[in-house]
This record gives structure tokens, sequence and C-alpha cells, in this order.
């Protein structure tokens, strides 16, 4: 069976430094992993995926998320946060069977930024 | 904005009641996924369709159903509620190609007292 650990359930950072995310997964074939990003008061939005191919993978608002299979992880980073960022963040693997795109997500990361 | 519309966006009914929940999915889409967001455990899969098929179904409780339509929207149907089934229940469709990207609504705040 499929499974996300995050394993940082709170993390403080003060806007413009740096920020890593952790996340491990567990899935017997080649995963396909993702990140969305929950505001309050909102539903998921995908900030990036990774399929196959390059290891870093870039996407939206700045993040970017390198696969390690080695470790089975997929963090997410920003170089530099912006009060915007403070949100709840989702690490998720899937399989994507066609129709069946089913994720498992993790637990969660919050995410707050200090002036 | 997703252009994944749910209805109601709260709802608060009392144990031993039936609510249903709705989701009109994105446009072309024609999977949609029922998840549930609790506190104690977190974002967990119920339920998907795929034009009007049930494809996959997860932590879904037996007093808990769901349908998709040939409209291709969907509802959610909670029955005999208890005070743990308080929880955002939020409803996300796929396009068919295999994008991998989930499009969530806002999600249903249902509050049993």
């Amino acid at each position: 069976a499929q499974s996300v650990t995050q394993p940082d359930i709170h993390i403080t950072v003060s806007e413009g430094a740096s920020l890593e995310l952790r996340c491990n997964y567990s899935y017997g074939a080649t995963p396909y992993l993702f990140w969305y990003v929950q505001s309050p008061g909102q539903g998921l939005q995908l900030l990036l995926k990774y399929f196959s191919g390059d290891t870093l993978v870039q996407g939206i608002k700045g993040f970017e998320a390198e696969f390690k299979r080695s470790q089975s992880s997929f963090n997410l980073r920003k170089p530099s946060v912006h009060w915007s960022d403070a949100a709840e963040y989702f690490c998720a693997v899937g399989a994507l069977d066609f129709g069946n795109e089913k994720l498992t997500f993790g637990t969660g990361t919050r995410l707050t930024i200090i002036p | 904005d997703s252009g994944v519309t749910q209805t109601p966006k709260h709802l608060i009914t009392a144990t031993g009641q039936r609510v249903t929940l709705r989701c009109s999915p994105r446009s072309g889409d024609l999977s949609v996924y029922w998840y549930q967001q609790s506190l104690d455990q977190g974002l967990q899969f119920l339920i998907q369709y795929y034009n009007g098929e049930e494809r996959a179904k997860g932590n879904i409780l037996e007093r808990f159903s769901a349908q998709q339509f040939p409209d291709l929207h969907s509802e959610l149907n909670l029955s005999s509620l208890e005070l743990g089934d308080s929880a955002l229940y939020f409803c996300a469709s796929s396009p068919s190609s295999k994008s991998g990207e989930l499009f969530f609504g806002e999600g249903s705040r249902l509050t049993v007292l």
C-alpha cells in the first residue's frame, strides 16, 4: 500500500528565509509525486508534480521539489518565502491508471511566516 | 477558482440525521473524487467515480454512499450521522488524461451536534 509521511506538523520561518518541507513516501513501483497547498478556507491547489525524468521539478509560486529515489523523499523547497506562502502543504503519492488517479496524502505541514 | 463547485459550504445538523453534499466538476472532467478532511484523520480518500461508474473505493463508511449522474455532477450522501462525521468534505475532479492533477472544490464543512 502506498503511504506518505510528512514528519513536520508545523514549521515557522521568517519572511525572506529559505524553506524546506520534508516528505517521505512508500510505494511499490515508480511513484508519481505531488505537492499541494491549502490556504485557509480554500481547497487544495497543485504546486508541482513529478512523473519521471529530471528529478528536480519546478512548480508555481517559486517552489521546487527534488525526487530522491534512494531516500524515498520528495522535499519541497523555496529560496525565499513570502508572507502569502503561509498555508498548509500536503505531499501526495499516486497511481495514474487511466481513470483511477487516486492520491494518498500526507498529514500536512502547516507553515507560519513571521515578519 | 478551480472550476469545481461544492454545495452547501456549511452545514449544521444533528446526530442521526442524513445530509447530501453536491459537487459539480470542472467542465469536461469525467472523474470525481470525494475526500474527507478531519483534524485527527487528515485527508482521507472516500470514493471515485468515472463517467458515472464507481472506479475506486477508499475508507468510506457503509453509512455513506455516493453517485455520479449523467450530467457528471456527484452527490455524497451521509446518513445516521455521528459526532465523528464532523469534517470538511472535498470534491475533486480530474481530466481524463494522465495529468495527475486533481482540481479541488472549496469543500463542504459539516458539523454534527
